[in-house]
């Protein structure tokens, strides 16, 4: 399980406030990933980094923010413009040039009081 | 768009049983069906995979079958176990530098002992 690590594994926000959620790879992995999982849901993309310094926004990316400073890291901030935060946030990685498996982190609960 | 719809969303079974899950895609251009296995808040782990040219793959108690024409994928579980119980995703994507996977809903499979 080690390679992608994901903090905190809990974290808790009010209204209003900005909230980071950190991913880091090891794996020398180009290609980054942020999912939004809500219960009884799949799993919806919210941005993704294909190289460092460049991403794209997925299906759902209203209310986030992304950065890709570095290869190994791949930090979300959810804004207050996120209307329903409160969900179960996944960061994954791949490859990208040999294979198209995504390897997921153990993710991060966000609830908002 | 790009849609994958999954069925059934929630499966019982007797232990030593087999268990079947489809999905369905909406996009001809998919070339790569990963299958997930996500047990209560963890992180989806990849079980099984198919690529397009490929109709059919095997690995140890787990298949899935590709129908192109049809564009519908299948996951067997055979001789289910305890153990196999979880969540289960089926995903599409193009194969090649995005890796956008855009999944189904789910489906929770219960292995009765």
């Amino acid at each position: 399980d080690g390679g992608i690590t994901q903090s905190p594994k809990y974290l808790f926000r009010k209204e209003g406030q900005n909230v980071t959620l950190s991913c880091e790879q090891n794996l020398n992995h180009d290609a980054m990933y942020w999912y939004r999982q809500d219960p009884g849901q799949g799993l919806r993309l919210i941005y993704y980094s294909q190289i460092v310094n460049d991403f794209q926004k997925g299906d759902i990316a209203e209310g986030y923010s992304v950065s890709r400073e570095k290869k190994e890291s791949f930090p979300l901030t959810v804004t207050s413009a996120q209307k329903n935060p409160t969900a179960f946030y996944l960061c994954a990685s791949r490859t990208s040039s040999q294979s198209d498996e995504q390897f997921f982190g153990p993710g991060t609960r966000l609830t908002v009081l | 768009g790009e849609n994958v719809e999954q069925h059934p969303s929630t499966l019982s079974v007797q232990e030593g049983d087999s268990a079947v899950i489809k999905c369905t895609y909406s996009d001809s251009a998919s070339n790569y069906f990963p299958w997930y296995k996500q047990e209560l808040g963890k992180r989806p782990q990849l079980i099984i995979d198919i690529r397009s040219n490929v109709g059919e793959k095997k690995d140890q108690r787990i298949a899935v079958t590709l129908n192109k024409t049809a564009k519908h994928f299948s996951l067997h579980i055979t001789e289910t176990q305890p153990e196999d119980s979880a969540v289960y995703f089926c995903a599409a994507s193009f194969s090649g530098n995005t890796g956008k996977l855009i999944f189904g809903q789910g489906t929770t499979l219960q292995v009765k002992p």
